[in-house]
């Protein structure tokens, strides 16, 4: 079984820029969370989706946000880029709520 | 909110030492207990997890974890460290509260073990 597939895995923008990042789950898995990842903060949650409905939000900005497609796969994007933005961003997936989370390699964000 | 704290932000111990990595939250409900583990350019990978039953919980690699429910605390443990378990560990825990949706992480403990 494929896991969970993050694209792209690099990104470098500038400030003020935005940008989309893509996540595909494990077939089957109709959950997906997006996570930030920064050496300051460690792993911070941004938001869950289930059958293309945000069911939970982290204490983010509206600068960043979300939407799931019909097929479960995700994506996030973050509008008026800051450098305070770079970090990496993580997708997971599960099949049940009551389930561990799966997670993919991340996309590694460097805004300049 | 739920927080999660890990006390050990770095631990250095040499092969064969016995390791033990705190884990402590906040939150008096339904949760759900995991730790993690992220070794170097790898994705998060679930080491083991509590959910109810035996508080005595082993994972992959010789790795074992205990709930201790009125010190609100899951310790990872394991007898005898090899180079290859350097890694960062993550604590996490998800509570009924939201639906088990949300998982909330404790910093990580970087684990750097010498041969």
């Amino acid at each position: 079984k494929a896991g969970v597939t993050q694209t792209p895995r690099y990104l470098i923008k500038t400030r003020g820029q935005q940008v989309t990042l893509s996540c595909s789950p494990i077939s089957g898995h109709r959950s997906v969370s997006w996570y930030q990842q920064t050496p300051g903060q460690g792993l911070q949650f941004l938001f869950e989706y289930f059958s293309e409905t945000q069911r939970n939000k982290g204490n983010f900005p509206g600068r960043f946000s979300g939407r799931q497609f019909s097929n479960s796969r995700s994506e996030m994007n973050v509008s008026t880029l800051e450098l305070g933005d770079s970090a990496l961003y993580l997708c997971a997936s599960r099949g049940l709520d009551n389930s561990p989370l799966h997670f993919g390699n991340g996309t590694r964000l460097t805004v300049t | 909110a739920q927080s999660v704290s890990q006390h050990n932000h770095h631990v250095i111990l040499s092969e064969a030492a016995s390791l033990e990595l705190g884990c402590n939250y906040s939150y008096g409900g339904t949760v759900n207990l995991f730790w993690y583990v992220q070794y170097p350019g790898q994705h998060l990978q679930l080491l083991l997890k509590y959910f109810s039953g035996d508080p005595l919980v082993k994972g992959i690699k010789g790795f074992e974890a205990e709930f201790i429910k009125s010190k609100f605390s899951f310790n990872l443990r394991k007898p005898s460290v090899q180079w290859s378990d350097t890694a960062e560990y993550f604590c996490a825990v998800n509570a009924m509260n939201t639906g088990f949706q949300k998982l909330v992480f404790g910093t990580g403990t970087r684990l750097l073990v010498s041969p």
